[in-house]
């Protein structure tokens, strides 16, 4: 079945250091694979998505990688600021059923 | 202001007396979903609809019904509401499943 499994569950960063946090999937077919941030209390809201016809996706201190064979994709954040404490889900879409799943979700901390 | 608007934001009600929360999107998407979300489970899907009379099942539909009447609501039904339905729920549009997901401010049942 469609199934998106998100780590780590927490994680903490100093600021100014970077942060990242892997999603794998499991249909080979799968080809969207977005990143929301939600932040307490808020709704989640994308950040930054990438599609399988490329590898890497930036936008400024964000970036995505995305490792089609491993069927895994990862989001970097770079230069860590307090604002960007919140939890972060990764996604993928599933064609058998036209459904986008979503991981577990990251809670970020940043430490000052 | 495009926007999705959920409606009651928050409510507390009993078990088994039948409510419902309504869902609106004012930017003519075809794809609207409803997602529960609850610690540790991420974001998990309930419904989703194609479009106008065209719903099927998420991840976890039991419980729940959904009607798309019109384009631009889809609303949430609970016939029987059990206190495992409570939970922080989520109405999304977009222009499909492999597209931004623009969601709604949430709306948090509590069932007693």
């Amino acid at each position: 079945g469609e199934n998106v499994e998100q780590h780590p569950s927490t994680l903490s960063v100093q600021e100014g250091d970077s942060a990242v946090i892997k999603c794998t999937y499991s249909d080979s077919a799968s080809n969207y694979f977005p990143w929301y941030k939600q932040e307490l209390g808020k709704r989640p809201q994308l950040i930054i998505d990438i599609r399988s016809n490329v590898g890497e996706k930036k936008d400024q201190r964000i970036a995505v990688t995305l490792n089609k064979t491993a069927k895994h994709f990862s989001l970097h954040i770079t230069e860590t600021q307090p604002e960007d404490s919140a939890v972060y889900f990764c996604a993928a879409n599933f064609f058998g059923n036209e459904k986008l799943t979503f991981g577990t979700g990251t809670r970020l901390t940043i430490i000052p | 202001e495009a926007q999705v608007t959920q409606n009651p934001r928050y409510l507390i009600t009993v078990t088994g007396k039948k409510l419902t929360v309504t869902c609106s999107q004012n930017m003519n998407h075809e794809y609207m979903s409803w997602y529960r979300q609850d610690p540790g489970l991420g974001l998990r899907q309930i419904y989703y609809s194609m479009n106008v009379e065209v719903t099927d099942k998420g991840d976890v539909p039991e419980g729940y019904k959904v009607s798309r009447k019109e384009k631009r609501n889809f609303p949430l039904i609970l016939e029987s509401p059990s206190p495992n339905q409570t939970s922080l729920y989520f109405c999304a549009s977009s222009r499909g499943f492999s597209y931004e997901q623009y969601f709604g401010p949430g709306t948090r049942l509590t069932v007693t």
